[in-house]
């Protein structure tokens, strides 16, 4: 079985402190995903990456960084953590295209920003 | 990314089966239909996808409408285990990355 494991379900932070998410998969799968999820505003995705060291931006980068070093490991930074940053964040991975594409995604990681 | 309509809300009894529609009028002939189910404190997870013609595995059945501007999901028997959130997405096949609606809420009853 595809895992995609994050490093905590649950997180509290304090305001300004730097936040780093972890998200592993053991798939070597190449696309690499970050998305947030809040109520009433569905998932959006902040940052994706394509391979090692490559990095996009989503529809919500703002306030955050992305660290990939290895294709296993996409990090999220929070570069000074802030209270509307407060949700729930998954991270994704994808294997193939078109006919053989699907995508996985890891528990979520809860983060409260105090 | 072509935009899909899906109702907010649906309900079903348990055991029977359940057909979630999504609207894609806007469709383009190289976008995928993916449809993915989020449970209750989990991430979303991957329930089927098609292209043309309908497809089946052992979660679900995908039936794409001919002109292709619509879909249906079908549970064949729902189980209180299939009360979720149902995303409906399309993505052209491509490093794109998927992009979500707000999907519909199944509420299975027991």
């Amino acid at each position: 079985d595809v895992k995609v494991t994050q490093s905590s379900r649950y997180l509290v932070k304090r305001t300004g402190e730097k936040v780093f998410l972890e998200c592993v998969q053991d798939m070597d799968h190449e696309n690499m995903f970050w998305y947030r999820q809040d109520p009433g505003l569905g998932l959006r995705l902040i940052y994706f990456s394509y391979d090692v060291k490559m990095k996009e931006k989503g529809d919500i980068p703002e306030g955050y960084s992305v660290s990939r070093e290895k294709k296993e490991r996409f990090s999220l930074i929070l570069e000074s953590a802030s209270t509307n940053q407060t949700s729930m964040y998954l991270c994704a991975s994808r294997i193939g295209t078109g006919r053989q594409e699907t995508q996985y995604f890891g528990p979520g990681t809860r983060l409260l920003v105090l | 990314d072509a935009k899909t309509t899906q109702p907010n809300s649906m309900e079903s009894n348990e055991e029977e089966p359940v057909h979630l529609p999504c609207n894609h009028s806007t469709i383009s002939g190289t976008d995928y239909i993916h449809w993915y189910r989020q449970l209750p404190s989990q991430g979303p997870e991957y329930v089927i996808h098609g292209l043309t013609s309908n497809v089946n595995n052992r979660m679900a059945s995908l039936a794409i409408a001919e002109d292709r501007k619509s879909s249906t999901l079908i549970l064949h028997r729902a189980t209180l285990r299939d009360a979720a959130v149902y995303y409906c997405i399309l993505r052209y096949s491509g490093n794109t990355p998927l992009v979500f609606g707000k999907g519909t809420r199944l509420s299975v009853i027991a």
